[in-house]
């Protein structure tokens, strides 16, 4: 399975603290991508990172990769209330999306 | 525009009833999905569709019965269902159905009672 495994599963922080969240797969990709999804809504899409790159960014957001370690991590940085939701990593290799397990993120203002 | 929009939001059904979830883009999309998700668990893939021909069916019992009527719509047909299928449905749509990000619509609440 490609399914991803989210670290840590509940993540509670400060308002302007970083946070981070890890992410692990089991086989090979194309892609990991990160979504966001507040309470019994739909899913944000975040940011896609191909196999081939090692970092990107996008606004506070940073994506880490590392496909010798099957591994991702993204960081929040200076946290805000309104980050508070679930983020999924998903990868995408010979099937469509596969989402991990997810971190639940709380922001405290 | 980068929407998805689906219909009913929420849906409460029997188990001898016949419903439908409506989805829709107009983005141009070429692929289109349906996840199911249940309480504090991650969306799995039941279809995909591509260039509106079903490409993916993830082993979903047949009460379930998606169609694409053309490049823009993905409806999900139900009956029979039971009260475990009970979840939030998602729809999405991507560029192709390969590499791309994925855009998902609010979803549909089901309920079946």
């Amino acid at each position: 399975s490609q399914q991803g495994e989210e670290d840590p599963q509940a993540l509670s922080i400060q308002e302007g603290e970083n946070a981070t969240m890890n992410c692990s797969y089991k086989t090979s990709i194309n892609n990991l991508q990160w979504y966001r999804q507040n309470s019994g809504r739909g899913l944000v899409h975040l940011i896609l990172i191909r196999s081939n790159e090692r970092e990107k960014h996008s606004g506070r957001l940073r994506v880490t990769l590392d496909t010798s370690k099957k591994s991702s991590s993204l960081l929040i940085t200076a946290s805000r209330a309104a980050d508070t939701a679930s983020y999924f990593c998903a990868t995408e290799g010979n099937t469509p999306l596969v989402f991990g397990k997810g971190t639940r993120l709380s922001v405290i203002a | 525009d980068t929407e998805v929009t689906q219909t009913p939001k929420h849906l409460v059904m029997g188990m001898t009833n016949k419903k439908s979830l409506k989805c829709e883009q107009h983005m141009g999309h070429r692929a289109m999905y349906w996840y199911k998700q249940k309480a504090k668990k991650p969306p799995e893939l039941m279809f995909v569709y591509s260039y509106e021909k079903l490409s993916i069916n993830e082993s979903v019992p047949s009460r379930f019965s998606p169609e694409c009527p053309n490049s823009s719509l993905l409806n999900l047909h139900l009956h029979a269902l039971q009260p475990e299928d009970s979840a939030l449905y998602l729809c999405a749509s991507s560029q192709d159905d390969g590499g791309r990000e994925i855009y998902f619509g609010e979803g549909s609440w089901l309920t079946v009672v």
